[in-house]
């Protein structure tokens, strides 16, 4: 089956660093993505990466794949907050190029 | 600025009304899509188009249709509107059917 799972709520206080987790069931996937969605606003592409890739790094960001368990993760270094959102972890199926959401993991940031 | 205009921003409908909401963008993108967006069930596709004149359905199509007569617009259209499609619709863009999306800043829309 195709599913996209992520924690629902993350809190980190200011400073430190953020590591959003998901985990995903369909291993036809090609391309695997992090949006960002303030409140009010549309989901924001922040960084992708090929199925392919185990690893990229953005400034801030670094997003790590491993295939073997599924896993795809998003590290945050020294969270602002202007980090805080909703942070959706999705994957396109290679087989019918159908992208699938995560639900979303809200961070918040403590002072 | 490129990018994907959605109109209106928010609305209020009658249920049993006719309401189109408008998606325009203006990045050549080939693909087009709307979603809508429920607590609890995030992200839900309504319909798709990979390209000008042709489009399919999504996980929830029922009471919605959409029309793709040229590149750059994606309007979805409510013909009966029924309290239950009260949410926040998205819509998005890619080059390719298989490529990043990128999404508009949403229609909220409630029917009483």
């Amino acid at each position: 089956g195709e599913d996209v799972e992520q924690s629902l709520f993350l809190s980190v206080r200011e400073g430190d660093s953020s590591v959003i987790n998901c985990t995903y069931t369909d291993s036809s996937s090609t391309y695997l993505y992090w949006y960002k969605q303030e409140p009010g606003a549309g989901l924001q592409l922040l960084t992708y990466i090929f199925s392919n890739m185990d690893m990229k790094q953005d400034q801030r960001l670094t997003v790590l794949l491993n295939k073997k368990d599924k896993h795809l993760s998003l590290r945050i270094a020294d969270t602002q907050t202007g980090d805080s959102a909703i942070y959706f972890c999705a994957e396109t199926l290679n087989r019918d190029d159908k992208i699938i959401f995560g639900k979303g993991t809200r961070l918040h940031i403590l002072p | 600025i490129a990018g994907i205009t959605q109109a209106p921003t928010s609305q209020i409908l009658a249920a049993g009304r006719r309401m189109t909401l408008r998606c325009t963008q203006d990045m050549r993108h080939n693909a087009m899509y709307w979603y809508r967006q429920d607590l609890g069930l995030g992200l839900r596709l309504i319909h798709y188009s990979n390209t000008a004149g042709t489009t399919g359905k999504g996980e929830v199509p029922d009471g919605y249709s959409v029309s793709r007569a040229n590149t750059d617009d994606f309007p979805l259209t409510l013909a009966s509107a029924v309290p239950s499609q009260t949410s926040v619709y998205f819509c998005a863009s890619s080059q390719g059917s298989n490529q990043p999306q990128h999404f508009g800043d949403g229609t909220r829309l409630s029917i009483l």
